[in-house]
C-alpha cells in the first residue's frame, strides 16, 4: 500500500534555531500534501495545504513566515519551523493525497515530535 | 463549515467487552467518513472508511456504518482486546469541494485484562 515517511521522527533543538521536517511519498506521486499539528491530548489541526509547484495555503491563525512550506516535487514536501520557541513544541504530521484504486485517499506519515528547549 | 463531534474519553473497558464510540458530523456535499487509530507514540493509521450512505467500513473486527439520516458513523467492535488500547479519531474528508480532512477530538480507549 501507499507509504508516507517523515524525517526526522524526533528532534530536540534550542530556542531560536530553525528545524526542517521532510515528508515523502514513497511509492506514489502526491500533488497535494497536508501539514497537521497535534498538541497533547488534542486532535489534529490542519496547518496548511501544499500543492506541488505553487505556494502553500495556510489555515487561519497559522503564521506563514514562521512555518515555511516547500513542495518542490511530487514526492517531497518540507516544513521549516523558523526561530523555534518552546510553544512550537508539538507533534507534526504530514499527509499526502494519492490514488487508491480510482479514489483519492490521504495517507498519513508517522509524525515528527519536536521539542524546543 | 465541516465539523466532527466525537464522544470524549477516556473509555475504559475490560477485555472482550463490546465497544461503541459515537461520532456525528456536519458537512456540505457528500463527504467520505473515516476512523483513524493512533497507538501510543505512533502516527495515525487508517482503520476503516466509508464513502457513501449506507456503506459499512470494517477492519480488524471494527465496523462503522455511514448513516446519512442521522449524520453518524459510530465505531463498534464486539470483543475488544488489550492491543486495541489507543486513541481513535473520527474524520471526514471532502464534501463541498474542498479536500481537507476534518478530525474529531479523539477518544482514548483503554482495555484492561
Amino acid at each position: 500500500g501507499a507509504v508516507v515517511s517523515q524525517h526526522p521522527s524526533w528532534v530536540i533543538c534550542k530556542s531560536g534555531t530553525s528545524v526542517k521536517i521532510e515528508c515523502r511519498s514513497l511509492d506514489f506521486q502526491a500533488t497535494t500534501m497536508f501539514w497537521y499539528r497535534q498538541f497533547p491530548k488534542q486532535s489534529l489541526m490542519l496547518m496548511a495545504t501544499s500543492n506541488e509547484g505553487s505556494k502553500a495555503t495556510y489555515e487561519q491563525g497559522v503564521e506563514k513566515d514562521k512555518f515555511l512550506i516547500n513542495h518542490a516535487s511530487l514526492t517531497l514536501s518540507t516544513l521549516t519551523v523558523t526561530s523555534a520557541h518552546p510553544e512550537d513544541s508539538s507533534f507534526y504530521i504530514c499527509s499526502a493525497e494519492g490514488l487508491a484504486g480510482r479514489q483519492e485517499t490521504q495517507y498519513f506519515g508517522p509524525g515528527t515530535r519536536l521539542l524546543v528547549l | 463549515g465541516d465539523s466532527v463531534t466525537q464522544m470524549e474519553g477516556p473509555v475504559t473497558l475490560s477485555e472482550e467487552a463490546f465497544l461503541t464510540i459515537n461520532c456525528t458530523y456536519t458537512a456540505t456535499g457528500y463527504p467520505s467518513l473515516f476512523w483513524y487509530v493512533q497507538y501510543p507514540g505512533e502516527g495515525l493509521q487508517l482503520l476503516l472508511k466509508a464513502t457513501k450512505a449506507d456503506d459499512k467500513g470494517s477492519n480488524k473486527g471494527f465496523e462503522a456504518t455511514y448513516r446519512k439520516e442521522t449524520t453518524s458513523f459510530h465505531l463498534e467492535k464486539g470483543s475488544v482486546q488489550v492491543s486495541d488500547s489507543a486513541v481513535y479519531f473520527c474524520a471526514l474528508h471532502g464534501g463541498g469541494g474542498y479536500q481537507k480532512v476534518t478530525f474529531g477530538i479523539g477518544t482514548k480507549l483503554q482495555v484492561i485484562p
